[in-house]
């Protein structure tokens, strides 16, 4: 089976950097994304990392190591529209059905 | 561009009552298509997925069950509801293998009394 480990919540100002943290251990391993739902919306797909390193998009970055099973998503220039909740997922099977981490709630502080 | 529909957005059914929830996604063919269950302040759980029209399978034995009679519908029903049925159902699109992308309904909000 799959299971994933993340903090539950994680507090910053304004303009800060954080940093979100997974751990995952899988059975066969695709690959990490990373999903992000404001309060009483849908989640949305942010990044998807298949190989080890850093990607970035914008303001948010994913980084991904397949030896040490973790990976984290970076946000920078951190704004009070970034609180939500933030979530790692892993895919797999065949119809790549994700398994996703309990989420991480961060809230922006001004 | 791809757009996925839900409803209702919001549901209050008594306990031992029948649930139909649909989904259906405009703008792709041949999708696959999940169904996730999310209780307050928790994670996404993943009930059903599947691969196909009428190919359908099931991640958690419950009460609940799921159709795909088109292919770009999906159905999750229940003949009776539990309590613990409670919560926000999500279903979500994606291309599978190769794209692992998926994207998510605006959900249907369920409270059972």
């Amino acid at each position: 089976g799959q299971s994933l480990e993340q903090p539950s919540e994680v507090t910053a100002v304004e303009g800060a950097i954080v940093q979100i943290n997974c751990t995952y251990q899988t059975s066969g391993f695709y690959g990490l994304s990373w999903y992000q739902q404001h309060d009483g919306g849908a989640p949305t797909f942010l990044s998807y990392n298949a190989l080890d390193g850093l990607e970035e998009t914008g303001r948010f970055s994913s980084f991904l190591s397949r030896s040490d099973s973790y990976g984290y998503l970076l946000l920078q220039e951190l704004q009070m529209k970034d609180s939500a909740s933030y979530f790692c997922a892993v895919p797999s099977g065949s119809a790549r059905q994700l398994t996703f981490g309990s989420g991480t709630q961060l809230t922006v502080l001004p | 561009s791809q757009t996925i529909h839900q409803w209702p957005a919001t549901l209050v059914q008594p306990v031992g009552s029948p649930l139909s929830l649909e989904c259906t996604v405009e703008g792709t063919s041949n999708p696959n298509l999940y169904w996730y269950r999310q209780a307050a302040g928790r994670g996404l759980q993943l009930l059903f997925y599947s691969v196909g029209i009428g190919q359908i399978s099931s991640e958690v034995p419950q009460n609940l069950s799921a159709s795909r009679p088109q292919d770009r519908q999906f159905i999750l029903s229940s003949k009776k509801l539990l309590l613990s049925d409670s919560g926000f159902y999500l279903c979500a699109w994606g291309y599978g293998a190769g794209g692992e992308t998926q994207y998510f309904g605006p959900g249907t909000r369920l409270l059972v009394l």
